[in-house]
């Protein structure tokens, strides 16, 4: 069965200073990989996936996350953070097209002025 | 606005009370999800659908739980009997083709409140 586990439940960073929140998961086939934001009284909204190929992916607003097999690992880094990017992520997998995505618990990411 | 919707934004109940929530869709997927969220918890599953076939179902979904999507487009989501557990943000969201390929589509959710 799939699951994530998100290393951290809560993150404090300066803002500018870099972003790093982990998330390790667990599969049976070739996972496809997600993070998402959510920010308060707000839906989920997709930051970045991986499905297949370059195992370095880019998405919004200066995030990215490399997919690393052999640490089944798909850590999420922005290098510089700002106030905005203070909300809930979350990292969820998924074992193949037909299966519903699990997620992890989430990490809070909190960014100091 | 095109994205996903869902109605109410927020409910109180009483227990024992029966509820109703509805999620429409994006209006070209043919995918639709409900998870559940607890303060401090990532969503968890509880049903799927594609077009208007039910196709999953999480043991979290007890039978005072009942999903519905008559014609493949909007969903309803009751609770039966509530109960203080019951309290969370229900989560609904949409896609147009597999979860390998294609994102998840979230509304902003439906917080039921058990009193």
């Amino acid at each position: 069965a799939q699951s994530v586990t998100q290393l951290d439940s809560h993150v404090s960073v300066s803002e500018g200073t870099p972003v790093l929140l982990r998330c390790n998961y667990s599969s049976s086939y070739s996972p496809s990989l997600f993070w998402y934001v959510q920010h308060p009284n707000k839906g989920l909204q997709l930051l970045l996936k991986y499905t297949t190929g370059a195992t370095l992916v880019k998405g919004i607003n200066g995030f990215e996350a490399e997919f690393k097999k052999s640490e089944t690992s798909f850590h999420l880094t922005k290098p510089s953070a700002h106030m905005s990017d203070a909300a809930e992520y979350f990292c969820a997998v998924s074992d193949s097209g037909n299966t519903p995505l699990v997620f992890g618990k989430g990490t809070r990411l909190s960014v100091i002025a | 606005d095109t994205g996903v919707s869902q109605d109410p934004r927020h409910k109180i109940t009483k227990r024992g009370q029966n509820v109703t929530f509805r999620c429409d869709p994006i209006s070209e997927h043919n995918r639709l999800y409900w998870y559940r969220q607890t303060l401090g918890q990532g969503p968890e599953f509880l049903t799927y659908f594609q077009n208007e076939a039910q196709l999953e179902k999480s043991r979290l979904l007890s039978d005072r739980f009942s999903a519905e999507r008559p014609k493949g487009s909007f969903s309803t989501l009751e609770i039966q009997r509530t109960e203080q557990g019951d309290s969370a943000m229900y989560l609904c969201a949409s896609s147009f083709q597999q979860v390998k390929t294609g994102e998840l589509f979230f509304g902003e959710g439906s917080r039921l409140t058990v009193l």
